[in-house]
């Protein structure tokens, strides 16, 4: 059975620290996504990454897809409030299945 | 171009009764994709859409049922609803096949149960 394990499950932090946050499975994945959702609402894509060992930013957001793309990080520098929010990744397989992971709830405190 | 909505957004409903919700995906995307989001148990799938056809099914009972019509566009339908049914319901489009492409979420659809 494929697994997505993220880390930690809740977090909860002053404005303007750092963190990471972690996605880990045994599986190979051939991409793997990072959502945000904030109560209520669809998650929202954050990025895409395909190539083991592939970093990516975005503004204050940095991604990094593990080289043997069995495991991603998402480190968010001088968190805000607006971070807030339920951070998800998934792992697409290449054939049918998306592998979602249960969510870190991230909570930045102004 | 636009995202991936779905409707109603808000909806309540009794046990027993039935309920259709609708999702209109990315202008392009042909795989609909429908999950069950709860507090307890996350992000579970329900069913993918990929052509007008049921390409794959999560494990829920036979209640809930879904389709896709010619232009994409995708419902799912729960019968006799129950208190557990309670949830946010959403949709997600792709390009492909849902392991093959990144998907795009909708606002969701919340169902309460009463």
């Amino acid at each position: 059975t494929q697994l997505l394990e993220q880390s930690p499950q809740f977090l909860s932090i002053q404005e303007g620290e750092n963190l990471t946050v972690y996605c880990n499975s045994s599986s190979v994945f051939s991409s793997l996504q990072w959502y945000r959702q904030e109560p209520g609402e669809g998650p929202v894509l954050l990025v895409t990454v395909v190539t083991g060992g592939e970093v990516k930013k975005l503004k204050r957001l940095t991604f990094q897809f593990g080289d043997a793309r069995k495991d991603s990080s998402l480190h968010i520098t001088a968190a805000q409030p607006g971070d807030t929010g339920l951070y998800l990744c998934a792992g697409g397989t290449g054939g049918f299945k998306t592998i979602f992971g249960a969510g870190t709830r991230l909570f930045v405190k102004a | 171009k636009a995202g991936v909505t779905q409707t109603p957004r808000y909806l309540i409903k009794t046990r027993g009764q039935q309920v259709t919700l609708s999702c209109s995906p990315i202008s392009g995307h042909r795989s609909v994709s429908w999950y069950q989001q709860t507090p307890g148990q996350g992000l579970q799938f329900l069913f993918e859409y990929f052509s007008e056809t049921q390409r794959n099914k999560g494990n829920f009972p036979g209640r809930f049922s879904g389709r896709q019509f010619s232009n994409s566009r995708s419902e799912m339908n729960v019968s006799t609803l129950e208190l557990g049914d309670s949830a946010l319901y959403l949709c997600a489009s792709s390009l492909a096949h849902r392991g093959t492409d990144t998907q795009y979420f909708g606002p969701g659809t919340r169902l309460t149960v009463l």
